[in-house]
């Protein structure tokens, strides 16, 4: 069985440009997850999509973060524009959607904003 | 809100030593509890997932426990080789109003010497 697919693997901008990030779940996962890690700590939660719909964006900084899962498979995860302190690894997740139901997680894109 | 500590944030042993790593979280109603690994600029490794109706769960020379009343739980590492350097993240699965969340410690740094 496939794991969770992500790309790019490393990205590097300057502050104020935009970047986008990609996810694929594991096929039949209807629950995706972006989690944002922060050099020296564990994984935060950005947000996360039920099929096509959000279930929780409260640590999202709308002002410069946006995602969508538009068909309910595929995820992207856009910054624009970029700050400093947005350097960290982008994870992308996916589980069953029921509850105790583990998730997976990709491998990650590391972001570096100089 | 679920708070997850671990204790302590870095730690070197000599190679072929056993060793315990600590983690706490506060509210003792979880779901699931999780150890991952990761390495440096890496993304998680899954290392063990206990449920909460279990005590421990083994994978060859790992052996994780769980006391939810205590709200700790404990990896053991028996044999260490300088392979197990990483660090190792523990994450508790928790219901949140209906919904489910993973929170995450962050980290601690294993550093096995040859």
């Amino acid at each position: 069985e496939a794991g969770v697919a992500q790309s790019p693997r490393y990205k590097i901008i300057e502050k104020r440009q935009s970047v986008a990030f990609w996810c694929n779940p594991i096929s039949g996962h209807a629950t995706l997850y972006w989690y944002q890690q922060i050099l020296g700590q564990g994984p935060k939660l950005l947000i996360q999509f039920q099929n096509n719909g959000v279930v929780d964006d409260s640590q999202l900084p709308k002002d410069r973060f946006s995602a969508e899962r538009l068909k309910g498979v595929d995820s992207t995860l856009k910054i624009q524009p970029a700050k400093l302190e947005d350097s960290a690894v982008y994870l992308c997740a996916s589980s069953g959607g029921l509850a105790g139901v583990e998730q997976f997680f990709g491998p990650g894109t590391r972001l570096t904003v100089l | 809100k679920q708070e997850v500590t671990q204790i302590p944030a870095a730690l070197s042993v000599p190679e072929g030593e056993n060793l315990v790593l600590n983690c706490s979280f506060t509210d003792s109603a979880i779901y699931n509890l999780q150890w991952f690994r990761q390495d440096p600029g890496k993304g998680l490794t899954s290392l063990l997932l206990i449920q909460s109706s279990q005590r421990e769960q083994t994978s060859g020379r790992l052996n994780a426990s769980l006391d939810k009343s205590s709200g700790r739980s404990t990896l053991y590492i028996a044999a260490s080789q300088p392979g197990d350097s990483a660090t190792y993240l523990c994450a508790v699965y928790w219901p949140d109003f209906g919904n489910e969340k993973l929170t995450f410690g962050t980290g601690t740094r294993l550093t096995i010497i040859p």
